[in-house]
C-alpha cells in the first residue's frame, strides 16, 4: 500500500516548455486533489476531481489542465510554464469529508 | 470568503514545555478543522481532524480543540521533544469540500 505517489520529485523547465506532473493513489478514494504550495503561504487548491469522470476548477486554475485518468490517477498539466509557476506542487487524495493524504510532493523550477 | 490564518509564523521552545499553537477562521460555516503536520521537503501529514459538531479531539501527546463561534482553533502539544519540530498547517473544509489554508506555524523545540 504505497499511499499517493507523485512522479517526478523534482523538475526544471524553460519558459514556454510543457509537462505533466503525475499523481496515483493505491487507496480506492474517490476524490483527488492538486494544490500548491508557496514559501510563506498556505497550500492553493489548483483543480480538483470528486469522482472519476469529474473535475473542478479551485482557486487557482489558470495556466493549469488536469485529467482523471481512472479512480487510480489524477495528472497535472502545465502546457506553457511560466516562472510564477515555479513552486511545490502535491497531489491528494480523500474518501469523502475526511482526513487527505498527499503525495510527496514535487518541486518545479521554471526559468 | 474564507481566510485561514496562524500565528505566530514561527516558534522555538525548549524540549519539554507544553505549548499551543493558534488557527483562526472568517467564516464559521466549515465541516471540519483539520491540523497537518510538514517535515523539510516532504508531504503533509494528518494529524487531527474536529468534525464541525465536534469540540476537541486527542491523539497521544496532542490535542485540538474547535470553537466554531469564534472562529478559532487551538492545537496542544504536551511535553514537547525535537522530534515535533516541524510546521503545523490547519485547513477548515468549506461546503465545497475545498480545504482552505493557513500559512503553517514553524516550530522548533530545542534541546
Amino acid at each position: 500500500n504505497a499511499g499517493v505517489t507523485q512522479t517526478p520529485k523534482f523538475q526544471v523547465l524553460k519558459t514556454g516548455q510543457s509537462m505533466t506532473l503525475q499523481c496515483a493513489q493505491d487507496m480506492n478514494h474517490n476524490s483527488m486533489y492538486w494544490y500548491r504550495q508557496d514559501p510563506g503561504m498556505g497550500l492553493r487548491l489548483i483543480y480538483y476531481s470528486a469522482s472519476e469522470g469529474t473535475t473542478d476548477k479551485g482557486e487557482v486554475p489558470n495556466g493549469y489542465n488536469v485529467s482523471r485518468l481512472n479512480k487510480r490517477e489524477f495528472s497535472l498539466r502545465l502546457e506553457s510554464a511560466a516562472p510564477s509557476q515555479t513552486s511545490v506542487y502535491f497531489c491528494a487524495s480523500t474518501l469523502g469529508v475526511n482526513e487527505q493524504f498527499f503525495g510527496p510532493g514535487t518541486r518545479l523550477t521554471v526559468l | 470568503k474564507q481566510e485561514v490564518t496562524q500565528i505566530p509564523a514561527a516558534l522555538s521552545v525548549p524540549e519539554g514545555e507544553n505549548l499551543v499553537l493558534n488557527c483562526s477562521f472568517t467564516d464559521s460555516a466549515i465541516y471540519n478543522l483539520q491540523w497537518f503536520r510538514q517535515d523539510p521537503g516532504k508531504g503533509l501529514t494528518s494529524l487531527l481532524l474536529i468534525q464541525s459538531s465536534q469540540r476537541e479531539q486527542t491523539s497521544g501527546r496532542l490535542n485540538a480543540s474547535l470553537d466554531k463561534s469564534s472562529g478559532r482553533s487551538t492545537l496542544y502539544i504536551a511535553a514537547s521533544q525535537p522530534g515535533d519540530s516541524a510546521t503545523y498547517l490547519c485547513a477548515v473544509e468549506n461546503s465545497n469540500y475545498q480545504l482552505i489554508w493557513g500559512a503553517g506555524t514553524k516550530l522548533i523545540i530545542k534541546p
